[in-house]
């Protein structure tokens, strides 16, 4: 079947310009995750959603990162103004169950790389 | 805050070798753990999930093993291969008053040569 789709695969944008990130999870996947990963760092944490459970916005470096799951289904992360140091790739996963449960394994979209100038 | 070191960070290797990679977390309260391999230029694919009550699992060449009582997890490559050749990233969720959002490790960079 179909694992998780990312768009666009590489986004290059103008400091100062603000983005859209698209993630489709695997069809029936309640939980839903948004990582980045910098170059040569480890994946950091930025939002998880959960059914229509309010989503753990814990990891968002700011108030400039904001995202949405609509439906339970498609998320969009949106960075605003971007900066410099928002250049990174940006992951998403899905997982058949939540966080807090078994057999909750993680399954990776092939991200898109951003690129701000 | 939860904090996961892999060792080590890089490993270059003949064809043919066992390998061991080791994942270690401070809070050894762990859920669960999952490993990944990510190839350049792209996103992870699970390699092995190691649930709440079990202590190893094996798919092919590889087997992972947790012991919950130090914290740490090993990845056993047998019979290494050149299309072994990725970063293998390992990611746990802590129980307890937790999130159990995974925290990932930085990776083992592995090179198999012929």
């Amino acid at each position: 079947g179909a694992g998780v789709s990312q768009s666009p695969s590489n986004k290059v944008t103008e400091k100062g310009k603000d983005v859209e990130l698209r993630c489709d999870p695997i069809s029936g996947h309640t939980a839903l995750y948004w990582y980045r990963q910098s170059l040569g760092q480890g994946l950091e944490f930025l939002i998880y959603f959960q059914g229509n459970s309010a989503p753990d916005k814990s990891g968002l470096p700011s108030d400039r990162f904001s995202a949405e799951r609509t439906g339970g289904s498609v998320s969009t992360l949106t960075i605003q103004r971007t900066q410099q140091e928002d250049s990174a790739v940006y992951l998403c996963a899905s997982s058949p169950r939540g966080a807090g449960e078994s057999y909750n394994e993680q399954f990776f979209g092939p991200g898109t790389r951003l690129t701000v100038l | 805050k939860q904090e996961v070191t892999q060792i080590p960070a890089a490993l270059s290797v003949p064809e043919g070798e066992n390998l061991v990679l080791n994942c270690s977390f401070t809070d050894s309260a762990i859920y669960n753990l999952q490993w990944f391999r990510q190839d350049p230029g792209k996103g992870l694919t699970s390699l092995l999930l190691i649930q709440s009550s079990q202590r190893e699992q094996t798919s092919g060449r590889l087997n992972a093993s947790l012991d919950k009582s130090s914290g740490r997890s090993t990845l056993y490559i047998a019979a290494s291969q050149p299309g072994d050749s990725a970063t293998y990233l390992c990611a746990g969720r802590v129980s307890g008053g937790g999130s159990y959002i995974p925290t990932f490790g930085r990776g083992t960079s592995l090179i198999v040569h012929p």
